[in-house]
């Protein structure tokens, strides 16, 4: 089955410097590639998501690339402030239309702090 | 917070005991899914329903049970059987590709299990 692993696991950067977060996934047929945000005591909710079709998303100071020969995608936070400050994990899934998967499987999670 | 509906929030259960936890959703989602959260090991997948009447097993289904008996519901059984059941419990729902390529589970606001 799908195998998401995601690095680092801590992350702690200056305000208004970047962030990387790096994943890589074991199933090769995975076409959906979600990143969500967890707040301190609050659910996961998606910041930005990527099909296998494209290479890379941009979404203000977000944006998500996608290399699909290394099986690898990654989280690339600019300008950092401090309400970033928040645990992402990344995941991935297989979305066929007309099949009937959907099943999302999860990194383990990344802390990242921004300093002010 | 409408949407997917967790209760309750916080749940206390003696060893030896079953407990159920309530996952409700009216966004007419078809897939459901549940998540045992750990610190360092991110959302680990439980059981998962792409439509009524059918569920799979996720990475972690051993000591729990499921039934997706409404498109709305999708409860949570933890049994006596589960050796390690104290943990945040987060039930998600999504569109499968059946119908949309767009798979973005979103989430309830999970509930903690206390094991005493």
């Amino acid at each position: 089955g799908e195998n998401v692993e995601q690095h680092p696991s801590t992350l702690s950067v200056q305000e208004g410097d970047s962030a990387v977060i790096k994943c890589t996934y074991s199933d090769s047929a995975s076409n959906y590639f979600p990143w969500y945000k967890q707040e301190l005591g609050k659910r996961p909710q998606l910041i930005i998501d990527i099909r296998s079709n494209v290479g890379e998303k941009k979404d203000q100071r977000i944006a998500v690339t996608l290399n699909k020969t290394a099986k690898h995608f990654s989280l690339h936070i600019t300008e950092t402030q401090p309400e970033d400050s928040a645990v992402y994990f990344c995941a991935a899934s297989i979305s066929v239309r007309g099949g009937n998967t959907g099943k999302l499987i999860f990194g383990q999670g990344t802390t990242l702090q921004v300093k002010p | 917070d409408g949407g997917i509906t967790q209760s309750p929030k916080y749940l206390f259960r003696k060893e030896g005991q079953n407990v159920t936890l309530s996952c409700e959703q009216n966004l007419n989602h078809d897939a459901m899914y549940w998540y045992r959260q750990d610190p360092g090991q991110g959302l680990r997948l439980i059981y998962y329903s792409q439509i009524v009447n059918d569920f799979q097993k996720g990475d972690i289904a051993e000591g729990y049970s499921v039934s997706r008996e409404k498109k709305e519901s999708f409860p949570l059984t933890v049994t006596s059987a589960q050796k390690n059941p104290t943990a945040f419990y987060l039930c998600a729902s999504s569109i499968p590709g059946a119908r949309h390529l767009n798979t973005e589970a979103f989430f309830g606001q999970g509930t903690r299990l206390t094991v005493v």
